[in-house]
């Protein structure tokens, strides 16, 4: 499977945990990108890696959340001392630089408990 | 800034009747636009694109989608609904050299099809 990998799938955890996402792109897109979703709403921008460099991040992502792209390949999404208002779908998305069109992996649906 | 306004939540069709899903786009450069389907539990899947070229594109499944830039719109149609389509459908703006490609998704809109 080349498309866009996703771990884990879900994660429950308890309200003031850490949690750590993982996702690797398709193999040689330079670009890697992160939403979150939630119920009933449109996938919201969190951050974007143009290979290792992280260029933009959101106002919703607060200083709990941190994103990683050390080596350009896989990212890493931490959010620190969750809250019941982290519970959500977290995509990760890549592309090619030259094109916009991104590749979405399945997910990883958080649940604070 | 580039936004995206779906002007329905929710569409109710029966099967083999036409599909339409409405897009209002706002955005200060050339965008690149997208329709993306999302069945449940399901990753999203790319429909169609438009990146400037011909302004009727055609997508997966029979799904085509007209960019008209006097009304900034870019509605979804199917001339004939099936059973499968029920799914939620998201319009999608992009601007790369502006905003690095970063995808901007409408609320999104169900699609649900009567036998």
């Amino acid at each position: 499977d080349t498309g866009v990998s996703q771990d884990p799938r879900h994660k429950i955890t308890k309200r003031g945990q850490n949690v750590t996402f993982r996702c690797d792109p398709i193999s040689e897109h330079n670009r890697l990108y992160w939403y979150r979703q939630t119920l009933g709403q449109g996938p919201e921008f969190l951050t974007y890696f143009q290979n290792e460099a992280q260029l933009e991040k959101s106002r919703l992502l607060s200083d709990r959340f941190s994103a990683e792209r050390p080596k350009g390949s896989f990212s890493t999404l931490e959010i620190q001392r969750t809250e019941q208002g982290d519970s959500a779908m977290y995509l990760c998305a890549s592309s090619p630089s030259v094109s916009t069109e991104a590749f979405f992996g399945q997910g990883t649906r958080l649940t604070v408990v | 800034a580039q936004s995206v306004t779906q002007l329905d939540s929710h569409v109710s069709v029966s099967e083999g009747t036409p599909v339409l899903l409405r897009c209002n786009y706002s955005s200060s450069y050339s965008p690149s636009l997208f329709w993306y389907v999302q069945h449940p539990n399901k990753g999203l899947q790319l429909l169609l694109k438009y990146t400037s070229a011909a302004t009727l594109v055609k997508g997966i499944n029979g799904f085509e989608a007209e960019f008209k830039k006097s009304e900034t719109s870019f509605h979804l149609t199917k001339p004939s609904a099936h059973m499968s389509d029920a799914a939620e459908y998201f319009c999608v703006v992009s601007e790369v050299y502006n905003q690095g490609g970063k995808l901007i998704f409408g609320q999104g809109t169900e699609l649900s099809v009567k036998p």
